[in-house]
């Protein structure tokens, strides 16, 4: 079947710092993938995005590269704010089919 | 403001009884899928609406049920309700191209079984 695998959290890491947080996953077929963001007390948003091998999907400062040799999408951002404190989930979906998402792993930033 | 509406934001209910979820897409979108979200098991798939007709089925158990209606809204009914079914439970709206371009999610929907 289809899954994804993150990095297990909490991450707590000083303003500024570099991030990366892992994602691996297993999809019979050709998917596409996202990391998505849940801030507090809210419904999860779209952060970036990758549909096919070595797409770089990035937004706000964060990248991601579909890497199909390593069934890879790694989150990383070179300089993290407070403000990126929330939790980030890994996610695929396979011609067009609902989307499968990771465990999510929660990014604590301090100042 | 998403565009994904979803009522109520909050739900407290006691074992054993009924409640309806309601779900409105973002505007133009046909597909609604519908996520529970519990701290033991992470996000899970119910199930998936488009334009009205059941698209595709997960985790959903016989004592929950959903529909989408003509003008494209949804409900999550959920029944015969036991502690476990505590959680928040996430609507999700995407246009034809469906997945692979993403979904809008609502804020959702806070359930607490008491």
């Amino acid at each position: 079947g289809n899954s994804v695998t993150q990095m297990e959290g909490p991450v707590t890491l000083s303003e500024e710092a570099f991030l990366t947080i892992n994602c691996t996953y297993t999809a019979t077929g050709y998917p596409s993938l996202f990391w998505y963001v849940q801030y507090p007390g809210e419904g999860l948003q779209l952060l970036l995005k990758a549909t096919k091998a070595d797409d770089k999907g990035s937004n706000k400062g964060f990248e991601a590269t579909y890497r199909k040799e390593t069934t890879s999408f790694h989150l990383e951002k070179g300089s993290v704010q407070v403000s990126d404190s929330a939790v980030y989930f890994c996610a695929l979906s396979i011609k067009g089919n609902k989307l499968v998402f990771g465990a999510g792993t929660i990014l604590r930033v301090k100042s | 403001d998403s565009g994904v509406t979803q009522t109520p934001k909050h739900l407290i209910t006691a074992t054993g009884q009924r409640v309806t979820l309601r779900c409105s897409p973002r505007s133009g979108d046909l597909s609604v899928y519908w996520y529970q979200q519990s701290l033991d098991q992470g996000l899970q798939f119910l199930i998936q609406y488009y334009n009205g007709e059941e698209r595709a089925k997960g985790n959903i158990l016989e004592r929950f049920s959903a529909q989408q209606f003509p003008d494209l809204h949804s409900e999550l009914n959920l029944s015969s309700l036991e502690l476990g079914d505590s959680a928040l439970y996430f609507c999700a709206s995407s246009d034809y191209r469906g997945g692979d371009y993403g979904y809008t999610f609502g804020s959702g929907t806070r359930l607490t079984v008491v």
